[in-house]
């Protein structure tokens, strides 16, 4: 099992430019994450999914959207990057009351 | 406003002796608490969790203890060792949580010196 993927791994833009990160999962979990991780701020979440087809806002969503078209991606799209949304980005997946199992992070630099 | 706190962004400690990480919260609705263990370019694993109807959890060298009347929790690590060197966070659920989410603390970086 792969667990959680990520892709890309790094990716640097220029404000203005849009992209998608995709985020897989092998578990058959129901529930799935998007995070950033700015120094000393932790993780915040961004968007979630609890189920496919299904998306919510989490903690900090502005500037980004997401889809859960199948059960195991989780699209997580920039539509005009800025430089405030330089960050390390986490995807997480979870079956419902569990722990959540994080992916390896995207670094994403916008000029 | 920031409802699970780690006051503390870095700890040192000695090979073989005690590591004590802490952890404040302020949502009374929290009841369910978890460690996640970060390594550099890696994604956070989960190390160990409690629920609001215990005190103490424990795995090992692990152990996780809550005081829910001062909204505190803390671990334990011992002994420690030098691959114990990592980001710990923190994090926080509520039954009444849609989605299971988790309210993530800011990190505490240990660091284990042989």
């Amino acid at each position: 099992n792969a667990g959680v993927t990520q892709t890309p791994k790094f990716r640097v833009l220029k404000t203005g430019q849009s992209m998608t990160l995709l985020c897989a999962q092998d578990m058959n979990h129901e529930y799935m994450y998007w995070y950033r991780q700015d120094p000393g701020m932790g993780l915040r979440l961004i968007h979630y999914s609890v189920g496919e087809g299904t998306t919510a806002k989490g903690e900090v969503p502005d500037g980004y959207n997401v889809s859960r078209l199948k059960k195991q991606n989780f699209l997580l799209g920039l539509e005009s990057a800025a430089p405030s949304q330089t960050s390390v980005y986490f995807c997480a997946s979870s079956d419902p009351g569990q722990c959540q199992f994080f992916g390896p992070g995207t670094r994403l630099t916008v000029l | 406003d920031q409802q699970v706190k780690q006051n503390s962004p870095s700890l040192s400690v000695q090979e073989g002796r005690i590591s004590i990480l802490n952890c404040d919260y302020t949502n009374s609705m929290f009841d369910y608490f978890l460690w996640y263990k970060k390594y550099p370019a890696e994604g956070p694993t989960f190390l160990i969790s409690i629920s609001s109807i215990k005190d103490k959890n424990e795995d090992g060298r692990f152990t996780v203890f809550l005081n829910k009347s001062a909204k505190h929790l803390s671990l334990h690590i011992v002994p420690s060792q030098p691959g114990d060197s990592a980001v710990y966070f923190c994090a926080a659920s509520g039954a009444e949580t849609s989605g299971s989410r988790l309210t993530f603390g800011e990190g505490t970086q240990l660091t284990v010196n042989p």
